[in-house]
């Protein structure tokens, strides 16, 4: 069965701290991979999403990169964390054009201090 | 631009009644649109997922219609409870890659 891992849960980093969040999909081969953020109150906001490795589309100009190292892995980067990039962050995949499920890992929640 | 709004933004109900969320899309070309249940800290839930040829699709108390002419979709839930609290979300994927664009979600508050 298909799974997804993100990690970690939960992060508290200092501002100007580098970050690196860690995605993985298992049990199925090259899915469309995404990074949405939830500030506060807000609603999911799309980051990154990829649809193959090396691939990287960008949907919102921040402080953050992402990176797809290999198939089924994704990750999200920032050299120097602001106080404004706290907030939920989610891992999604889905099978691409023919899909009719995304799954979403459990999230990260990021306070930068 | 592929675009999903959605509305209300955030809705306060009393337990036991009814409430409809909304959820408008100019995605094209169009492949579904699902439901979420998002608590808060959590991930999304799928709740409902709706191909071009299904206008209505339930589970328990909720239902979600589909109007892919007008490109809207509603999700009705009926006789609210108060864990019915959460975010729902309207997500449209597109066909040519299968991306998904989300809509920013409604809140829904269930108060007793």
């Amino acid at each position: 069965s298909q799974t997804i891992h993100q990690w970690p849960a939960t992060l508290v980093q200092p501002v100007g701290s580098p970050l690196s969040l860690e995605c993985t999909v298992e049990g199925t081969s090259n899915p469309n991979l995404y990074w949405y953020r939830q500030a506060a109150g807000r609603g999911l906001q799309l980051l990154f999403y990829s649809v193959g490795i090396g691939q990287i589309s960008s949907e919102v100009p921040q402080n953050l990169s992402a990176s797809r190292p290999q198939d089924r892995q994704f990750i999200l980067s920032s050299k120097k964390l602001l106080l404004s990039d706290s907030g939920f962050y989610l891992c999604a995949w889905n099978q691409g054009r023919y899909s009719t499920e995304a799954f979403f890992g459990q999230g990260t929640r990021l306070t930068v201090v | 631009k592929n675009q999903v709004e959605q509305s209300p933004q955030s809705l306060i109900i009393l337990e036991g009644k009814n409430c409809t969320l909304q959820c408008n899309y100019t995605v094209s070309p169009f492949s579904n649109l699902r439901w979420y249940k998002q608590d808060t800290g959590r991930g999304p839930v799928s709740l409902t997922i709706m191909t071009f040829s299904e206008n209505t699709k339930s589970n328990g108390r909720y239902t979600a219609t589909l109007d892919a002419d007008t490109k809207q979709s509603s999700l009705h839930i009926t006789a609210s409870q108060l864990s019915d609290s959460a975010s729902y979300i309207c997500v449209v994927s597109e066909r040519s890659q299968g991306n998904l664009i989300f809509g920013k979600g409604t809140k829904l508050s269930v108060k007793p």
